[in-house]
């Protein structure tokens, strides 16, 4: 079956680093999607990967291993308002969008 | 009225009712979505539409039955639901199909409570 991983929470400092993890087993590969939902908000997008290697965006990058079915995404000088969940979500060879349960991200000051 | 637009926001409704949500987007995008939240699980992916044209139903009861009369508007029409049907019903919009790699805009989303 298709499966995607990602740690159910995470606590972490304002100021600091933190990095979410996200694991896929899937019927073949065609991309990975992250995106940020804040708590009774819609998702946003936040990055795309479909090649190997990282993806940097301000204060946020993504990178992704294709061989190893994972990708992570890092938030450097955490605020108050990275306090959200970080969804993922990958595109199977027939290019379908299957997503992860989300990892819920609380920002102590 | 800019992005993806969803109404209701809050819907309470019985299981004999018959009521319809409502997305629009003015974006100028091609494809529409239909997704369920339900807390602490992954979204679930209902309905996709591509050029008005319907392109996914991922075992969706028949209860819940989608319509889109325009690129830009996309409907949800909801009879004898479930209790546990109840969850947040998510709209969203992409300029190509989001499994070739376009990011998706969503709305704000309609909560549902069936009783």
């Amino acid at each position: 079956g298709q499966n995607i991983d990602q740690p159910t929470e995470m606590t972490a400092t304002e100021g600091a680093i933190v990095q979410i993890n996200c694991t896929y087993q899937t019927s073949g590969f065609n991309g990975l999607f992250w995106y940020q939902q804040h708590a009774g908000e819609a998702p946003t997008f936040l990055s795309y990967n479909v090649l190997d290697g990282l993806e940097e965006k301000g204060r946020f990058s993504s990178f992704l291993s294709r061989s190893k079915g994972y990708s992570y995404l890092l938030l450097k000088e955490l605020q108050m308002k990275d306090s959200a969940s970080y969804l993922c979500a990958v595109t199977d060879s027939n290019y379908q969008l299957i997503w992860g349960a989300g990892t819920k991200l609380i920002i102590k000051p | 009225e800019t992005g993806v637009t969803q109404t209701p926001r809050h819907l309470v409704m019985g299981m004999t009712n018959k009521k319809s949500l409502k997305c629009e987007q003015h974006l100028g995008h091609n494809a529409m979505y239909w997704y369920k939240q339900s807390a602490k699980k992954p979204l679930e992916l209902m309905f996709v539409y591509n050029f008005k044209e319907q392109t996914e139903n991922n075992s969706v009861p028949s209860r819940f039955s989608p319509e889109c009369p325009n690129s830009s508007h996309l409907f949800l029409h909801l009879h004898t639901l479930q209790p546990e049907d109840s969850a947040l019903y998510l709209c969203a919009s992409s300029p190509g199909l989001a499994g070739e790699g376009y990011e998706q805009y969503f709305g704000p989303g309609t909560r549902l409570t069936v009783t």
